[in-house]
């Protein structure tokens, strides 16, 4: 059973251009969520997603970010027109189930390290 | 604030040594503290989880404690080895809520 899955590892983009982050969860895991790692700095929340629905999206900013988990396929986070402050660790983690079962663990992805230059 | 606090923020040992990493969370309504290990370039990788109820879990060499009064952990290693550096991460969970909150970590590096 594979972990989850991130791709790309590594990514740099130039200021303005857009970055599309994907994770597979963990095979019969439905629920997937994304947090964003800054240098020196914890993993913070950004969106908690279901297939085809964003259940908490209150860790996302307001502006240029999106994310998607569609039926089929991965789930994308878009950063729409990159600025150097979007450089950062993006971690996705998958659930096999969601609020109400306090004690389910998150399994992490590897993380994409987008670069903005 | 829904905060959690780590300290020391690293630490270098010898390795067969033994360390005790420290977490202090003030996250409301409390609900359960885990311990994760994240390797260089890995994901997090939960260690041990306890809830309010549970004052200490084991899982191999390592070893933690929770005191719900004092909203205090620790992760205590013993016989380190050159494999346990990494960073070491404390997550409080909110009853009720899929919101974890991160530390910012212990970064631990085991030296021959």
């Amino acid at each position: 059973n594979a972990g989850v899955m991130q791709n790309p590892r590594h990514l740099v983009r130039r200021r303005g251009q857009e970055a599309r982050l994907r994770c597979s969860p963990m095979k019969g895991h439905s629920h997937v969520y994304w947090y964003r790692q800054l240098p020196e700095e914890g993993l913070k929340f950004m969106v908690y997603l279901q297939k085809e629905n964003i259940i908490d999206e209150s860790g996302m900013p307001k502006e240029r970010f999106s994310a998607e988990f569609p039926k089929e396929g991965p789930s994308i986070l878009r950063i729409q027109q990159v600025v150097r402050g979007d450089s950062a660790a993006y971690f996705c983690a998958s659930s096999p189930s969601g609020r109400g079962s306090n004690q389910e663990t998150q399994y992490f992805g590897p993380g994409t390290r987008l670069l903005v230059l | 604030k829904n905060q959690v606090e780590q300290s020391p923020q690293s630490l270098i040992i010898l390795e067969g040594k033994n360390c005790t990493l420290q977490c202090n969370y003030t996250v409301s309504p409390f609900s359960n503290l885990r311990w994760y290990k994240q390797d260089t370039g890995r994901g997090p990788v939960s260690l041990t989880i306890m809830t309010f109820s549970e004052n200490t879990k084991s899982n191999g060499r390592y070893t933690a404690t929770l005191d719900a009064d004092t909203k205090q952990s620790s992760l205590h290693i013993t016989a380190s080895q050159l494999s346990d550096s990494a960073s070491y991460i404390c997550v409080a969970r909110q009853t009720g809520a899929n919101n974890l909150f991160f530390g910012t970590g212990t970064r631990l590096t085991v030296i021959p």
